[in-house]
């Protein structure tokens, strides 16, 4: 039972366009939202996250929109750069929860070419 | 500061020996994760320990599986009786517990069943 399902496991884009990547959730309950870069051997670092009472939260280049609705949430990289290639995560979590344990993704593998 | 430390970085073992993991978390960090990363999966939540409260152990996905943290900070999870499955990367992260306040993760142990 996948709670968080990223349904593209890979992106390329071209340097300076847009990169938009897809996290859809199925759990009601999740209130708060995260997104997650991962390089190899490396552990996860955070890169953004969105509150349920928002629909938006910008941070530089990176913006992140949730349509609570649609239970969807993306994120927007204006303008790529190469050293955004990484796989992403998105993360949920509910305040209901005292462990505030994130259930993640599948992660999306992006590829932002020269 | 120094980040979350996990040791060691490689773990290759004999399907049938114990194993163990370890991680420091970031100091002053009161919360502590284990996730693991299957190849090509997402994070799967496994343990979570905050201060003295008894922990979340839902994502344990056996009985060999068992964690402990000592005096608040370095945490030791335990792998009895290895399985090939169990091949993953093991990923520690710590945090302030808040649900706002993001998980910082180690680069991982990368662990290897023959």
């Amino acid at each position: 039972d996948q709670q968080v399902k990223q349904n593209s496991p890979s992106l390329s884009v071209q340097e300076g366009r847009i990169s938009i990547l897809n996290c859809d959730y199925t759990n009601s309950m999740f209130d708060y939202f995260l997104w997650y870069k991962k390089y190899p051997a490396e552990g996860p670092t955070f890169l953004i996250s969105i509150s349920s009472i928002k629909d938006k939260n910008e941070d530089g280049r990176f913006t992140v929109f949730l349509n609570k609705s649609a239970k969807h949430l993306s994120l927007h990289i204006v303008p790529s750069q190469p050293g955004d290639s990484a796989v992403y995560f998105c993360a949920a979590t509910t305040s209901m929860d005292s462990s505030y344990k994130l259930i993640f993704g599948s992660g999306t593998r992006l590829l932002v070419r020269p | 500061g120094a980040g979350v430390s996990q040791s060691p970085s490689n773990k290759v073992t004999e399907k049938g020996k114990d194993v163990e993991l370890r991680c420091d978390p970031i100091s002053g960090h009161t919360a502590l994760y284990w996730y693991r990363q299957s190849l090509g999966q997402g994070l799967e939540f496994l343990i979570y320990f905050q201060g003295n409260s008894a922990p979340d152990k839902s994502g344990l996905p056996s009985d060999r599986f068992s964690a402990e943290r000592t005096g608040g900070s370095v945490s030791t999870l335990t792998i009895q009786r290895t399985q090939q499955e169990d091949s993953a990367v093991y990923l520690c992260a710590s945090s302030f517990s808040s649900v706002r306040s993001p998980l910082h993760f180690g680069n991982g142990t990368r662990l290897t069943v023959t």
